[in-house]
């Protein structure tokens, strides 16, 4: 596989379940990201990881837990969300330096009934 | 002041037509300004990118135009093809790893 890849593509779960997100790259990059993409709004930075250190972290709520394994690897970590966390949630990758680009996966659509 | 302000929300060319997308920033520290097409169920791709040092880059069909004393820049796509319907996100980047997008122009080009 090439690029960013993210599992699973949709999930749809209830306020009271536990669930994680994957995201994998596959592009030796540093560092990796979280994204929220809500309809009509910008995206969100969530978290940025560094060599698999936190290295961005905007005032998410605990509910969303970040994990970084290695740096191939990221997770989101997610328990009792409310309705009006149902986004696209999108991982993307970068070399870390200051005129690089960053790689985004297809993203995981997530409902929160 | 982190802001990006990106206009118009939606926009409808005829094939051909030039396409043109417009962005303003308030944060003199951002220093790298790309542009982003993000298809249906797919995540945004990398288009063209700009420095503040630099005024005009052209890529292909698309240039960015940028305005550093007006604290602006644009997006033009020229000879628009239905192919190019998508949406379409500024961004500025602060520092190494902080990016603040706009909200996106969705773009329709009719055959």
């Amino acid at each position: 596989e090439t690029g960013v890849t993210q599992t699973p593509r949709h999930l749809v779960m209830g306020m009271t379940n536990k669930k994680s997100l994957k995201c994998e790259q596959h592009l030796g990059h540093n560092a990796m990201y979280w994204y929220k993409q809500s309809a009509k709004k910008p995206l969100e930075l969530m978290f940025v990881y560094s060599l698999e250190e936190r290295v961005e972290n905007n005032s998410v709520p605990s509910r969303f837990s970040p994990e970084c394994p290695n740096s191939s690897h990221l997770f989101l970590h997610l328990h009792t969300l409310q309705p009006e966390d149902s986004a696209l949630y999108l991982c993307a990758s970068s070399q870390g330096t200051n005129t690089d680009t960053q790689y985004f996966g297809p993203g995981t659509r997530l409902t929160v009934l | 002041q982190q802001q990006v302000k990106q206009s118009p929300q939606s926009l409808i060319v005829q094939k051909g037509g030039i396409s043109i997308i417009n962005c303003a920033y308030e944060n003199t520290a951002f220093d790298y300004f790309p542009w982003y097409q993000q298809f249906p169920g797919k995540g945004p791709a990398l288009l063209i990118a700009i420095r503040p040092d630099v005024s005009e880059k052209k890529e292909g069909r698309f240039t960015i135009s940028f305005n550093k004393s007006a604290k602006q820049f644009s997006l033009h796509i020229m000879d628009s093809q239905p192919g190019d319907s998508a949406t379409y996100f500024c961004a500025a980047k602060l520092g190494t790893y902080k990016y603040i997008f706009g909200t996106g122009t969705r773009l329709k080009v009719l055959a």
